[in-house]
């Protein structure tokens, strides 16, 4: 079974241009989640979709970001316009709708390292 | 606001040493799950721990969540190159169970 997968891996942008992140989750997980990591600090969540909803946007820094799930399925996060303070790697992960004993699962993506020149 | 700490954050040994990495909070948490993630990856689920006193074991990584389910303990024996990378701790939010709240990490070099 396919993991979760992003696109791209690395993108290189210079401050106030746009940049659209993907990521794509495991086969019918209906929870999606992106997080980032800025760097020296601990990894923070930005969003939780359910299928094609978003349950939760509280970590979302500011209006620049745009998160959608069309479809219910993949996941697109787009910065507009981009700031030096965006920079870090942002990772999406995701799980099954079933919570699990207490607990939920999260399946993690590679990340896609972002630099704002 | 929850957080977790993680200590130490950096720890280089040698292989056949064994470590203890720790992550503490001041909050209780539902749970607390370890990651490992090497670089240009993501965090890798290595075990969850629910109960208070909870001991789980994976190999030669033991686990252990604390009585009070404010902190969490990952002890490795007989470490090994392979074991290299960032471990993580995280747990549930309180303001919504599917949210995380990640550690700081401790970052693990292991010598051959």
């Amino acid at each position: 079974e396919a993991g979760v997968t992003q696109f791209p891996s690395h993108s290189v942008i210079e401050k106030g241009q746009t940049v659209t992140l993907r990521c794509d989750p495991i086969s019918g997980h209906d929870n999606l989640y992106w997080y980032r990591r800025v760097m020296g600090k601990e990894i923070k969540f930005l969003l939780h979709f359910v299928k094609e909803s978003k349950q939760d946007e509280s970590g979302m820094p500011n209006n620049r970001f745009l998160a959608e799930r069309t479809g219910g399925t993949y996941s697109t996060l787009k910065v507009q316009p981009a700031e030096l303070e965006d920079s870090g790697v942002y990772f999406c992960a995701s799980s099954q709708r079933v919570w699990r004993g207490g607990y939920n699962e999260q399946f993690f993506g590679p990340g896609t390292r972002l630099t704002v020149l | 606001t929850q957080l977790l700490e993680q200590s130490p954050q950096f720890l280089s040994i040698q292989e056949g040493e064994n470590l203890t990495v720790y992550c503490n909070s001041s909050s209780v948490f539902s749970s607390l799950q370890w990651y490992r993630q090497e670089p240009g990856e993501g965090p890798v689920l290595l075990v969850t721990v629910v109960t208070g006193g909870e001991v789980k074991k994976l190999k030669r990584l033991t686990f252990q969540f604390g009585d009070a389910r404010k902190d969490s303990s990952l002890h490795i024996t007989a470490a090994q190159p392979g074991d290299t990378g960032l471990y993580l701790c995280a747990g549930p939010s309180t303001s919504g169970t599917y949210k995380y709240i990640f550690g700081t990490g401790t970052r693990l070099k292991v010598l051959a």
